[in-house]
Parts: structure tokens; C-alpha cells; sequence
């Protein structure tokens, strides 16, 4: 069974049209993050909860916000998203544990900007 | 920030051959190394993964390595198989919860 589900897989959206992703799990875990990854390259990270503190990278353009309204949902919103937004935005959770921070990733949505 | 490197970029290997996989880190706080792969089109998966209180980890064809001094890590894979194509990051993270990718190593296995 899916632990991180995030729907949907492809979403298409027009340059400056707010886009909306959107995340859930079902593990119960403290932390969630979401990722963007580009063609051959590394997911970066924009930022991440625990519980319901929110921890945004220093890099992370204004354009992108995210909201945690319960351990369950998580959400990436892009205000106007441009050309160099496309790309693969992963989520994934985690719960520390024995020192050890295991994170479990969504199947991802492949985000495209027309 | 962390600043995490990873070599090669690509990585052609004979099957039955070994593959090897460098990263380097920069935050001496970091302390948990996992290894992903991603096949296309796919989530990250973990493969393996190591604290920093150890320095040596096996599960059957794949091990890693920690030199915590030098702060690099290794990951190694041996009687490599077509299936063991795809695309491999190292990550660091540290006890703040953010997670620090690699580059990528793009791994191919040649029948």
C-alpha cells in the first residue's frame, strides 16, 4: 500500500497560473519535505515540517509555499509559476529513529508549465 | 549548508564487474549517510544507509564505507547486474532533520 501518496502524478499549468500540489501519508510521521528535481539532476530541498514547524532552505524562491494543515496533508504552492519551474516536485517523510532519519518519498508530480 | 559531492558522474561497468561511488561531505555535524537509487521516472529508493558511529556496512552485494575524519563516504557494489542500472545519490543528513543530496552517479551495466 502507498505510505505517500501525491496527487496528481502530471499536472499542467500555465506560466503565472497558481498551481497547487498536494501530499499526503499515511505513517504518521513528524517531518515531511518536499523536494524539486530537474531533468538529471539532484532533488533539491525547499524547505520542510516538523509537525508544524515550518523550516524553509535559505535558496528557496519566495514563489514557492507550503502548508501543513495536519501530520496527514501537506501542500506545495506556486504562486506564478514560471518555465523554470517544471520539473519533478518529490515529497517524502520521515520520523527520527535511533538516530537515524529514514525518509519515505512519493511517486512524485511531474509538473509542466505551458 | 551542507555541500555534499559525488563522483563519478557517470559510471560504465561490465556485469559481474564492481562498481564504486564517492562522496564527500563538508558538515562535520553531519551524522546519517543513506544511499538512493532512482530509476527513470522513478522515486529515490533506499538502499542502504550508515550512521556515524560506524564505519562499515554490508547487505549482500552492497556495502558502504564512513571515514568520518576525512569525511567521505563510499558505496560499493559488487557482481553488478543489468537490473543495478540507474541512477544513484548520496545524501547527509544531520540531527536538524534537512537532507542533503549528491550530484548523481548514473550507473550502467553493461550484459
Amino acid at each position: 500500500d502507498a505510505m505517500v501518496i501525491q496527487n496528481p502524478r502530471y499536472q499542467v499549468t500555465q506560466f503565472g497560473k497558481p498551481v497547487t500540489l498536494s501530499c499526503s501519508q499515511t505513517l504518521n510521521h513528524n517531518v515531511m519535505y518536499w523536494y524539486q528535481q530537474k531533468s538529471s539532476q539532484a532533488p533539491k530541498l525547499l524547505f520542510h515540517y516538523y509537525d508544524k514547524d515550518f523550516n524553509n532552505e535559505a535558496d528557496t524562491p519566495d514563489n514557492f509555499q507550503s502548508r501543513r494543515p495536519n501530520t496527514s496533508f501537506c501542500f506545495l504552492d506556486i504562486r506564478s509559476p514560471g518555465l523554470g519551474d517544471a520539473a519533478m516536485y518529490l515529497c517524502a517523510t520521515s520520523v527520527p529513529l535511533f538516530a537515524k532519519n529514514i525518509q519515505y518519498f512519493g511517486a512524485g508530480t511531474r509538473l509542466s508549465v505551458l | 549548508g551542507e555541500n555534499v559531492e559525488q563522483h563519478p558522474s557517470t559510471l560504465s561497468v561490465q556485469e559481474g564487474d564492481s562498481a564504486v561511488i564517492k562522496c564527500t561531505y563538508s558538515d562535520s555535524a553531519s551524522n546519517y549517510f543513506p544511499w538512493y537509487k532512482q530509476e527513470l521516472g522513478k522515486r529515490p529508493q533506499l538502499i542502504i544507509d550508515i550512521r556515524s558511529n560506524v564505519g562499515e556496512k554490508k547487505d549482500q552485494r552492497i556495502a558502504v564505507t564512513l571515514n568520518k575524519t576525512a569525511k567521505h563516504f563510499s558505496l560499493h557494489i559488487t557482481e553488478t547486474q543489468p537490473e543495478d542500472s540507474a541512477v544513484y545519490f548520496c545524501a547527509a543528513s544531520s540531527t536538524g532533520n534537512q537532507f542533503y543530496f549528491g550530484t548523481g552517479t548514473s550507473l550502467t551495466v553493461i550484459p
